[in-house]
């Protein structure tokens, strides 16, 4: 079966720098969510998307910002990159049938980013 | 921004044993209960996940006991083996886009 895509899977930049990420949901999926994981920690909710809107946002930096495409792929896009952006990012996705109940959230491989 | 507080932080088992994982939450407004899997490096996997309708459920050797008047919830893990050494996260659901609340984690190390 087809899994949610991630890339790409390392990143590294330096300090100031910016980033992209991307991530490519299931197939048929129409919900994308964004979280970020530090070392030893859990993951964190940034900011979500449904049908192209952002429906949600946490704690993501102003520095950060995101958008859903027309084919519901997402891009997270990361300004003035600091030391503590280090982490991975994960994206998850989620079905249609969501409304229906059916909250599974499937989780792709991660972009590690490492900021020197 | 819900919280679920979940115990104990790591857990060693020998092989064959039984791991149990707790977690308690606040208020929940969607009654859904998932537990992820996460090996290092990868991405949270969906384990089990559970509704408070029923009380347990189980698949395979994976089973979710549910307790709603005390408001925790529980992974069991029977005849535990090497490989489902990993980091387990129970979380909840909140927030308009019905997102997720994870745990602080268990790191599980089954000896061989």
């Amino acid at each position: 079966a087809a899994g949610v895509i991630q890339s790409p899977r390392h990143l590294i930049k330096e300090k100031r720098e910016t980033a992209t990420l991307k991530c490519y949901p299931i197939p048929r999926h129409d919900t994308v969510y964004w979280y970020q994981q530090g070392p030893g920690q859990d993951p964190q909710f940034l900011i979500s998307f449904y049908e192209k809107m952002q429906s949600d946002k946490g704690s993501i930096p102003d520095r950060f910002s995101a958008q859903q495409f027309s084919d519901y792929h997402s891009e997270l896009n990361m300004s003035s990159l600091e030391l503590g952006d280090s982490a991975l990012y994960f994206c998850a996705s989620s079905s249609p049938l969501r409304r229906q109940g059916a909250d599974e959230q499937f989780f792709g491989p991660g972009t590690r980013l490492t900021v020197l | 921004q819900q919280q679920v507080k979940q115990s104990p932080q790591s857990l060693i088992v020998q092989k064959g044993g039984i791991s149990i994982i707790n977690c308690a939450y606040e208020n929940t407004a969607f009654d859904y209960f998932p537990w992820y899997q996460q090996f290092p490096g990868k991405g949270p996997a969906l384990l089990i996940a559970i509704r408070p309708d029923v009380s347990e459920k189980k698949e395979g050797r994976f089973t979710i006991s549910f307790n709603k008047s005390a408001k925790q919830f529980s992974l069991h893990i029977m005849d535990s083996q090497p490989g489902d050494s990993a980091t387990y996260f129970c979380a909840d659901l909140y927030g308009s886009a019905r997102q997720l609340t994870f745990g602080s984690g268990t790191q599980l190390t089954v000896l061989p």
